[in-house]
């Protein structure tokens, strides 16, 4: 299995362009999480889908932020317009409850906003 | 509130045991998750403890004690491809399915 995919691995834009992160789940999984993990918040929970269905979206700081599940193999995350304080680590993770829960991560994105 | 505290930082030699302490202020969760965070890398998954006790893996443990609020992860034979840091996470299922993650503890390993 190639677990989870996340491109492009790294991201350095403007302040004010949009971003968009894209995430490929381990096949079969039914749930799928995007995190943000920086030095003083360490990982925040931002959106988390199950079955494609967006299930809690709570962390998802602002309206800049959106993201989309069209099917199981795919999620985008986009920041429009994207800020200097975005700029952290986004992680995606995959999971399923015949594997215990366990959420298994993607390689990350390393987002910086000039 | 759902508090998750590690210890910021700690060193240890080689060839030592270290013991990592995760304190939490929930209750009514599932399980606890240890992973493991080399530089630059992502989370891996280490242990998943649901039931009080320590549960053994190779050179790591995980324990849990629920009634005193605590969980800790045990690395014995320590190398220096250990030098990582370790997250502790408080797993709640049902409808609202979510770790809930401590800042991690960055454990160094000195020759």
């Amino acid at each position: 299995d190639a677990g989870v995919i996340q491109s492009p691995r790294h991201e350095v834009t403007e302040m004010g362009q949009e971003v968009t992160l894209r995430c490929k789940p381990i096949s079969g999984h039914d749930y799928l999480f995007w995190y943000r993990q920086t030095m003083m918040r360490g990982l925040e929970l931002l959106i988390y889908f199950n079955n494609n269905v967006p299930i809690d979206d709570s962390g998802m700081p602002e309206d800049r932020f959106s993201a989309k599940m069209p099917n199981a193999s795919f999620s985008t995350l986009k920041i429009q317009p994207s800020e200097p304080r975005d700029s952290a680590v986004y992680f995606c993770a995959s999971g399923s409850t015949t594997s215990t829960d366990t959420q298994y991560f993607g390689p990350g994105t390393r987002l910086t906003v000039l | 509130g759902q508090n998750i505290d590690q210890p910021t930082e700690m060193t240890a030699t080689e060839g030592a045991i270290v013991q990592i302490n995760c304190t939490y202020q929930t209750s009514g969760f599932n399980g606890l998750f240890w992973y493991q965070q080399h530089a630059g890398e992502a989370p891996t998954f280490l242990s998943y403890n649901v039931l009080d006790g320590l549960e053994e893996k190779g050179r790591f443990s995980s324990f849990l004690s629920r009634s005193k609020g605590y969980s800790y992860l045990l690395l014995k034979e320590l190398q220096m491809k250990d030098s990582a840091s370790y997250l502790c996470a408080v797993f709640f299922a049902g409808n609202n399915r979510k770790l809930i993650w401590g800042l991690g503890t960055s454990l160094a390993v000195n020759p």
